[in-house]
């Protein structure tokens, strides 16, 4: 595609209950990432994928926190267990071989009620 | 714990005027730093980065860089009301592909 895609845009959830945010990276694009922007914060970094393998997972704030990407491509940010805490905009993010052709993705907006 | 600090504003300047935007960060080891514009409700966008100590000028944008202080600054000469956003420094430690610091951003407006 043009540019990284994310889905769905918004997302609503009870307490307690798993979500799944969605992130379709540039074609070609070996790095993905996943931020998370809190209101009036800045990005705060969550995990970074080379191809589909995770070398710096440091910035997931839980175990209720994981993602995975397959064949290169696609990735799937899940939270188990959802907290108001987790209230955000998930950002994801693409880059070919620099950080300086990083994309960014229109965000998932999630609110837990 | 590696920080990137800048002053969360407003600025505001008028139109016409020079907005300075400021950033330090605390990890010495850092070697390359960005700035991104931040448009209300949308995602980042690049529009500068900086490697070397001094200044890289791209149209209206001069990125300035001292290793030595830990200091980058963004200056936005002619400053127009479309570039009234929020303005975030990012850095890292090297150039390929790698995460990175972001600060909490400075919001800037310019006041036609």
């Amino acid at each position: 595609g043009a540019g990284v895609s994310q889905s769905p845009s918004n997302k609503v959830t009870e307490k307690g209950k798993d979500v799944e945010l969605r992130c379709d990276p540039i074609s070609g694009h070996t790095a993905l990432y996943w931020y998370r922007q809190s209101l009036g914060q800045g990005l705060e970094f969550l995990i970074y994928f080379q191809g589909n393998s995770a070398p710096d997972k440091s910035g997931l704030p839980s175990d209720r926190f994981s993602a995975e990407r397959t064949g290169g491509s696609v990735s799937t940010l899940t939270i188990q267990r959802t907290q108001q805490e987790d209230s955000a905009v998930y950002l994801c993010a693409s880059s070919l071989s620099s950080v300086s052709s990083t994309y960014f993705g229109p965000g998932t907006r999630l609110t837990v009620t | 714990q590696k920080e990137v600090e800048q002053n969360s504003g407003p600025l505001s300047v008028p139109e016409g005027a020079i907005a300075s935007l400021n950033c330090t960060y605390s990890d010495r080891g850092s070697q390359s730093f960005f700035w991104y514009r931040q448009y209300s409700g949308k995602s980042p966008e690049l529009i500068m980065f900086i490697y070397s100590n001094g200044d890289k000028e791209d149209g209206r944008f001069t990125a300035q860089l001292n290793k030595a202080s830990q200091y980058v600054s963004l200056l936005i000469r002619d400053s127009q009301p479309s570039d009234s956003a929020t303005y975030l420094c990012a850095v890292t430690r090297n150039s390929g592909n790698t995460p990175l610091v972001f600060g909490k951003g400075t919001r800037l407006s310019v006041i036609a």
